[in-house]
């Protein structure tokens, strides 16, 4: 079954610093890989995804994500961090088998950046 | 705004009510999909349906429904309420052959 774990609760950075968002997964086949963040009282905003190619992925407000194979991870990562990034973020794998649409999720990480 | 509006944004109502949820998709996505975001279980996948029929499902208890109807809105409906029914629920849509979902704010469901 295909899954994802974000080994971290919450992460705590200082504004300028970069950020790492860990996330590993588990799949069957080739991996289909998502970042999401949600705000305050918002929805889910699509970041990026990783569905093949290169292995370092860019996306939206400067984030970028970094697949490796051998380590079964994907993590997200940001060279220099703004308070307004601090959300919590999801890390996702797309369902296999006849769920290829849906997404499972982690559990969430939690970011902080302090001024 | 990613384009999928969902209402109400709020609700509360008590134990063994019975509620439903709306969703309109983006213009143009033919998926909806259903997600109960609540404190111990996280974001997890309830239903899905493509073009008004049903198409995958995820852990969905027997008291929650859901149906897309022609003009591609959804609705979940949500009966015999229970407290920890309680959560955020978000809808999402994808078009064909997209691989990553938008999502709307969500209602806040509460049950007293």
């Amino acid at each position: 079954a295909q899954s994802v774990a974000q080994p971290e609760d919450q992460v705590n950075v200082a504004e300028g610093n970069p950020l790492t968002v860990k996330c590993t997964y588990s799949v069957s086949g080739n991996p289909y890989l998502f970042w999401y963040v949600q705000y305050p009282n918002r929805g889910l905003q699509f970041l990026l995804k990783y569905i093949t190619g290169d292995n370092l992925v860019k996306g939206s407000y400067g984030f970028e994500a970094e697949f490796n194979k051998s380590q079964t991870s994907f993590h997200l990562k940001k060279p220099s961090a703004l308070v307004s990034d601090s959300a919590l973020y999801f890390c996702a794998v797309r369902g296999g088998g006849g769920s290829q649409g849906n997404l499972i999720f982690g559990k969430g990480t939690k970011l902080s950046v302090k001024p | 705004d990613s384009g999928v509006t969902q209402t109400p944004k709020h609700l509360i109502t008590a134990t063994g009510q019975r509620v439903t949820l709306r969703c309109s998709p983006r213009s143009g996505d033919l998926s909806v999909y259903w997600y109960q975001q609540s404190l111990d279980q996280g974001l997890q996948f309830l239903i899905q349906y493509y073009n008004g029929e049903e198409r995958a499902k995820g852990n969905i208890l027997e008291r929650f429904s859901a149906q897309q109807f022609p003009d591609l809105h959804s609705e979940l409906n949500l009966s015999s309420l229970e407290l920890g029914d309680s959560a955020l629920y978000f809808c999402a849509s994808s078009s064909q052959g997209s691989t990553e979902a938008f999502f709307g704010q969500g209602t806040r469901l509460t049950v007293v």
